[in-house]
């Protein structure tokens, strides 16, 4: 696609829940990155895959937080047992090749907001 | 960790006037990339503009320019002509170049009076 792309736009969940968050990146880049932007905030790092493979899930808050990219592509992001603080906008981002050293730019999706009630 | 700290909560400018953004980072190493980002409402966050360090020469991308002085390690965005349609929020972020993490400040609102 045209640019990176995050579905569903705004999820309502209740308290204890799970939910799943969906990032397509800008096709042929191999690098996807997910942020967390709590409200007045600037973004930060969650998690960052380098092709199939998490390689650096530091940011991850805790084990509810779990994400995916089984095939290269489309994203993940899965939470668990949801808590009222885990309200934020979620953001994801590709980059053509990730690996440093690099000249990379990440290009950001639109982000979903999830609001647990 | 790096920090980005942007000390401007707010901004305010006249149409077709100018406004800087102010954005210092704490860093130890030599060679990064800062970035100013772009998020209006629709929270598509938007690259502004891209400073690699070991350039001296400010980047410029139309009416956005910026003043790179790393020895203080400061780095400020210049929105010249503004517009209605810059009204926006706008990030400060830096990355190591032997890193992939984009460490962001806590944002500068920018409003546009017409």
């Amino acid at each position: 696609g045209a640019g990176v792309s995050q579905t569903p736009s705004n999820k309502v969940t209740e308290k204890g829940k799970y939910v799943e968050l969906r990032c397509d990146p800008i096709s042929g880049h191999t690098a996807l990155y997910w942020y967390r932007q709590s409200l007045g905030q600037g973004p930060e790092f969650l998690i960052y895959f380098q092709g199939t493979g998490a390689a650096d899930d530091s940011g991850l808050p805790n084990d509810r937080f779990f994400a995916v990219r089984p095939e290269g592509s489309v994203s993940t992001l899965k939470i668990q047992r949801t808590e009222r603080g885990d309200s934020a906008v979620y953001l994801c981002a590709s980059s053509l090749i990730g690996t440093a050293p690099s000249t990379d730019t990440q290009y950001f999706g639109p982000g979903t907001r999830l609001t647990v009630l | 960790a790096q920090t980005v700290t942007q000390s401007q909560p707010e901004m305010s400018v006249q149409e077709a006037e100018t406004v800087t953004l102010s954005c210092t980072y704490d860093t130890s190493e030599s060679d990064y990339y800062l970035f100013w980002y772009k998020q209006p409402p629709s929270r598509q966050m938007i690259l502004v503009i891209r400073q690699e360090a070991y350039k001296q020469q400010n980047a410029t991308e139309n009416r956005f320019s910026v003043n790179f002085q790393k020895a203080a390690k400061s780095f400020s965005l210049k929105i010249s002509d503004s517009q209605l349609g810059d009204a926006a929020m706008y990030f400060c972020a830096y990355r190591s170049r032997n890193d992939y993490k984009l460490s962001f400040g806590a944002g500068t609102t920018v409003t546009v009076r017409a």
